[in-house]
């Protein structure tokens, strides 16, 4: 079964603090897997998209890794802000064998910074 | 700017009655999605549209309708018979296959009253 789990379920931090996430997945036959950063009551926004033959993509202060052997991710966010407050949602896609990418979506980490 | 517009941004509903959340896209997408997010779940397919006039019933469909009459536009309708229809709801679009990811729109709150 196609499944992706992050943890922590939630964190907080403060102000300034770095910050890494987790998203675990199994999804077969792998594509590739994006971060998402949802702010409260807002859709989704694009962080970082990584393939199978990438192991690093970084957008600003949010650095993703990818271990496509452990079918592992992470998001890693430094020198934290207020506005890095949000959910930030990890997404595994599936390449077809013929019509749509399947798209899988973890649950979520919720992230607090604090002042 | 292309975009992805869902209106209303919040929505009431009575028992019983059926409402219609309406997504607009002027990205020239062949694809639209519609999502249903709760708290501490992934999101959840609804309904999906590859073409104009097709449209296919995702993961949780029951209780719900679509229809695809412009390539821009794809409203969904929730309707009596969905128990549980409290959520936050997202409107996506994609190229037709979406190798390239979606495009989300800002959601539409809805709440049973």
């Amino acid at each position: 079964k196609n499944q992706v789990e992050q943890s922590p379920q939630s964190l907080i931090i403060l102000e300034g603090k770095n910050c890494t996430l987790q998203c675990n997945y199994t999804v077969s036959p792998f594509s590739n897997l994006r971060w998402y950063k949802q702010d409260t009551g807002r859709g989704p926004v694009s962080l970082t998209i990584m393939t199978f033959s990438e192991n690093t993509k970084s957008n600003g202060r949010y650095t993703a890794t990818l271990d496509a052997d452990t079918k592992q991710s992470s998001l890693h966010i430094t020198a934290s802000q207020l506005s890095d407050s949000a959910s930030y949602i990890c997404v595994v896609s599936a390449t077809p064998v013929s019509g749509t990418y399947k798209y899988i979506f973890g649950t979520g980490t919720r992230l607090k910074v604090l002042a | 700017d292309g975009g992805i517009t869902q209106s209303p941004k919040y929505l009431f509903r009575k028992e019983g009655q059926n409402v219609t959340l309406s997504c607009e896209q002027n990205l020239n997408h062949d694809a639209m999605y519609w999502y249903r997010q709760d708290p501490g779940q992934g999101l959840r397919l609804i309904y999906y549209s590859q073409i104009v006039n097709d449209f296919q019933k995702g993961d949780i469909a029951e209780g719900y309708s679509v229809s695809r009459e412009k390539k821009e536009s794809f409203p969904l309708t929730v309707t009596s018979a969905q128990k549980n229809p409290t959520a936050f709801y997202l409107c996506a679009s994609s190229t037709q296959r979406g190798a390239r990811g979606y495009t989300f729109g800002s959601g539409t709150r809805l709440t049973v009253v």
